[in-house]
């Protein structure tokens, strides 16, 4: 069981928002920043979001990340085919001493 | 363009050795720190190891700490994992990852293809 929880699925329509849940503690998220990862299926993870909120050239501005306490959310506004992918989050735990990721939530594009 | 290419992935018996690298190009390797990410098969994601830019601190995930050593040669641009006693559980893709500053925290602004470690009888 991973130290960040994600809920392990997320779906909608093309167009429609879709919100991805990121919950830690303050050992993590409480305290550090939060990043996120893309993984397409058959490929290798990509930046996503970093810093909680800022994203990498390249990244469309659909996605947008937040962070409240011990939890971090990514949103996608306005769903599209492409985003059919496995999406991670994660932060260094202050008591751990290491890095944590979220255990992934595979988003389906309807 | 930076670019993160491993290798050494192989299969191996349980408790046996093996020592991954991965051949960085495109940027000041010396500057930034660099990890090791796992995925077994149909897995999320799992942070191995990482070494700092300066200074050379090393940092363990809980399951390989005391098995798993990480190294660097800079004058390479190379990043070293060696694996000892390893175990069915350690089987994954491994992925080398580039730190995305000078510092080290869970920013991987790029990512290799990876390579396949197979622990197996």
């Amino acid at each position: 069981q991973s130290v960040l929880t994600q809920s392990p699925s997320a779906s909608g329509t093309p167009g429609q928002r879709v919100t991805i849940s990121c919950s830690g503690s303050r050992s993590n998220i409480g305290t550090n920043t939060v990043n996120w990862y893309q993984q397409l299926p058959g490929t290798a993870p990509k930046l996503l979001i970093y810093t909680i909120n800022q994203r990498p050239s390249g990244v469309p501005d659909r996605f947008s990340g937040s962070k409240s306490g011990t939890s971090a959310s990514l949103v996608i506004s306005g769903l599209q085919s492409e985003d059919e992918a496995d999406y991670y989050c994660a932060a260094w735990d202050d008591s751990l001493t290491y890095v944590i990721f979220g255990g992934g939530t595979k988003v389906t594009v309807l | 363009e930076v670019q993160l290419l491993e290798s050494g992935g192989a299969l191996v018996q349980p408790g046996g050795s093996l020592r991954l690298s991965c051949a960085a190009s495109g940027f000041t390797f010396s500057n930034y720190a660099m990890s090791w990410v796992r995925q077994a098969p149909g897995k999320g994601l799992d942070w191995v190891s990482a070494i700092r830019a300066i200074g050379g601190d090393t940092y363990f995930a809980d399951s390989v700490k005391g098995r798993f050593t990480i190294s660097r040669d800079n004058s390479k641009n190379t990043l070293y994992l060696q694996m000892n006693g390893l175990r069915v559980e350690d089987t994954a893709v491994y992925y080398c990852a580039k730190g995305g500053y000078s510092g080290f925290d869970s920013h991987f602004d790029y990512w290799g293809r990876g390579t396949l470690v197979t622990v197996s009888s």
